[in-house]
């Protein structure tokens, strides 16, 4: 069994939908939380990260993390064409050297 | 402001031939990362170097060799290509930021061994 799961996709949503994406984990020692984003033939860059369980928002995403169901989720509002890519969740338990494990991603298709 | 370059972007080998993937980067981050990228699998992690002068293997370090050269470049060897290792490299560095490791990649070197 992975230590990340997280379902493949393709969702495909229209323009303005609200998107959630959702991972997730058997190990408890995870404490920090990331969600990149990865275009087509590019490589993954971050969206942005929490630490722990609770809510980030930056903009049009929210970040959440419910640490008691091993159970992440990012929230996309007012999804835009430009949203289209491979979402993929990341979680370390430390900063130590092997830095993050990853989610196998969800490839996002947001319709004109 | 370049962050993490990668080289050859596309390279084409076959079976049992050899070659290096360079990576550089400018951030001045003492981690450097090699991952490969297989659909299905998402990222998995073949070697990293913690620092300047130390490496360690990852999860699927089979096959392949790594050198950090120096604190800027990190590069990734396959002595003997398998077609199991047609894959999507990906060089990443990290900094820490918060207390959270934050990976910055390249744009990946696609690879197919024939």
């Amino acid at each position: 069994q992975k230590e990340v799961e997280q379902d493949p996709g393709p969702l495909s949503v229209p323009e303005g939908a609200i998107v959630s994406l959702n991972c997730t984990y058997s190990n408890s020692a995870f404490q920090y939380f990331m969600w990149y984003r990865q275009y087509s033939r590019k490589g993954p860059e971050l969206l942005m990260y929490t630490y722990s369980s609770g809510n980030k928002e930056d903009g049009r995403f929210t970040a959440q993390v419910d640490k008691s169901s091993k159970y992440i989720s990012l929230f996309i509002r007012d999804s835009q064409p430009s949203d289209s890519a491979t979402y993929l969740c990341a979680m370390s338990g430390d900063t130590g050297r092997r830095a993050l494990t990853f989610g196998s991603g969800t490839r996002l298709q947001v319709q004109p | 402001n370049a962050g993490v370059t990668q080289t050859p972007k596309f390279q084409v080998l076959k079976t049992g031939q050899s070659m290096t993937l360079q990576c550089a980067q400018d951030m001045n981050h003492n981690s450097m990362y090699w991952y490969r990228q297989d659909p299905g699998m998402g990222l998995r992690l073949i070697y990293y170097s913690a620092s300047e002068g130390t490496t360690d293997k990852g999860e699927v370090p089979n096959g392949y060799n790594v050198s950090r050269l120096n604190k800027r470049e990190f590069s990734l060897r396959l002595e003997s290509a398998a077609p199991s290792q047609t894959s999507v490299y990906f060089c990443a560095s990290k900094a820490v930021s918060s207390g959270a490791n934050v990976l910055t990649f390249g744009a990946g070197s696609r690879l197919t061994v024939l």
